[in-house]
């Protein structure tokens, strides 16, 4: 079992929809790291998070350290989200999930 | 000017010879590192430098050897290249090593293909 889980694997959704990805973890962190990665592209930071919730834009990323799992959510998706949204979890070293491949249609 | 930059970008050689790939940061980052994504897209970390100092080196073959001349650099240098080290290098820093909850900043990566 990987320390870092998320679902779904894959994701597709119309233009417009409301989007959330889920990541569980299973060791103890200092931070937890929301990343986007775009095909045959590098990858991006969206968000860093130690507690609580950040926005940025129509992303919005929550924490909950209690139950170990963390959600981003997509408002009003749109076609240029479409990527593969990674996980991390900062315990002294990255932990990376396996990745959430999100596909959204126009 | 690109934060993170990588070279090459894209790299495909012979089993047997031995490559190397640099990164640069114009950040003022202390902390660099060399990340691997796999056939399936899975990361995971190589080596970490602080200050030029090895930080984290994971179970990684010691045919792969980093170098850090300075706290801007950290390149990878792989001798007698095997086909399963066919991936994608990702090279990232941060102000100060990740346990700190640190922004991480990633190169475009180095897709290395070996034949």
């Amino acid at each position: 079992k990987n320390e870092v889980e998320q679902s779904p694997q894959n994701l597709t959704a119309q233009e417009g929809e409301f989007i959330t990805i889920n990541c569980s973890y299973s060791v103890g962190i200092s931070a937890l790291h929301w990343l986007q990665q775009h095909p045959g592209g590098g990858i991006v930071s969206l968000f860093m998070l130690s507690s609580g919730k950040k926005k940025h834009g129509r992303l919005i990323a929550t924490i909950n350290i209690q139950e170990k799992h963390s959600s981003l959510h997509i408002t009003a998706s749109h076609p240029r989200d479409s990527a593969v949204y990674i996980c991390a979890v900062d315990a002294d070293k990255l932990i990376f999930g396996t990745g959430t491949r999100l596909q959204v249609f126009p | 000017d690109t934060a993170v930059s990588q070279t090459p970008k894209y790299l495909v050689t012979q089993m047997g010879n031995d490559k190397s790939i640099k990164c640069e940061q114009n950040l003022g980052h202390d902390t660099m590192y060399w990340y691997k994504q796999d056939s399936k897209k899975f990361l995971k970390i190589m080596f970490s430098y602080n200050n030029k100092e090895l930080i984290i080196n994971e179970t990684v073959p010691n045919r792969f050897s980093p170098k850090s001349p300075d706290k801007a650099h950290l390149n990878l240098h792989i001798n007698s290249l095997e086909l399963g080290d066919s991936a994608v290098y990702f090279c990232a820093s941060s102000q100060q090593p990740t346990g700190a909850g640190n922004t991480i900043y990633f190169g475009e990566g180095s897709w290395l293909t070996v034949v």
